[in-house]
């Protein structure tokens, strides 16, 4: 079954601290996988695709294909970081539905 | 670009209502998909049109449905209303084909069923 856990429903640091928000996966096949992001009273946003390999207001997300997870990690959190976070994986080239998990909220405390 | 637009922004039904959501994708993006989010949860995916033929529909009744006009715009409609119904509906915008499959959300119609 294709499916994405993230296992935590709220994630709380202080300023400055490392983050991590965590995103496993299961899927047959060569998934996409991407971090949304939804601020407060904005729209959901793509912050990272894993194709990419690219680095976002301080945020990156390696893809482990032996672990089958994509675990979004930054070195230090800031304020404005608090949002809400959903992974989420599809099949290759958009054709497919996107699968998404429950979401972690991350609330940085000054 | 005023990125993926969705109307109305809100909206107030009873049971056994009828609604119809539209959706304006970005400019140059020949898919659309629709998700439906409760509270609490991740998005479900609905429906995805691509070049207006159906490409996928989740698991959802028959009393939802969609269409993908020549514009790439699209509707989706719910007929005969739950108290379940009630959610944020959700439309990405997408270019299958372009190298990702990168969707791009709306704002999204908040829909409430009473």
């Amino acid at each position: 079954a294709q499916r994405v856990t993230q296992p935590e429903k709220l994630l709380s640091v202080f300023k400055g601290a490392p983050v991590e928000l965590k995103c496993n996966y299961s899927y047959s096949g060569s998934p996409e996988l991407f971090w949304y992001v939804q601020y407060s009273r904005q729209r959901l946003q793509l912050l990272l695709r894993h194709i990419s390999r690219e680095s976002i207001k301080g945020f990156t997300a390696d893809l482990n294909k032996g672990e089958t997870s994509f675990h979004l990690k930054k070195p230090f959190a800031q304020e404005e970081d608090s949002a809400m976070y959903y992974c989420a994986l599809s099949g290759p080239g958009g054709y497919n539905k996107l699968i998404f998990g429950a979401g972690t909220r991350l609330a940085v405390h000054p | 670009d005023a990125g993926v637009t969705q109307s109305p922004t809100h909206l107030i039904k009873t049971r056994g209502q009828q609604v119809t959501l539209r959706c304006s994708p970005i400019s140059g993006h020949k898919s659309v998909s629709w998700y439906q989010q409760v509270l609490g949860q991740g998005p479900q995916f609905i429906f995805q049109y691509y070049e207006k033929e159906e490409r996928g529909r989740g698991n959802f009744p028959d009393r939802f449905s969609a269409r993908q006009f020549p514009n790439y715009s699209s509707e989706l409609n719910v007929n005969a209303l739950l108290l379940g119904d009630s959610a944020l509906y959700l439309c990405a915008s997408s270019s299958p084909g372009a190298g990702t499959g990168a969707r791009y959300f709306g704002p999204g119609t908040r829909l409430l069923v009473l």
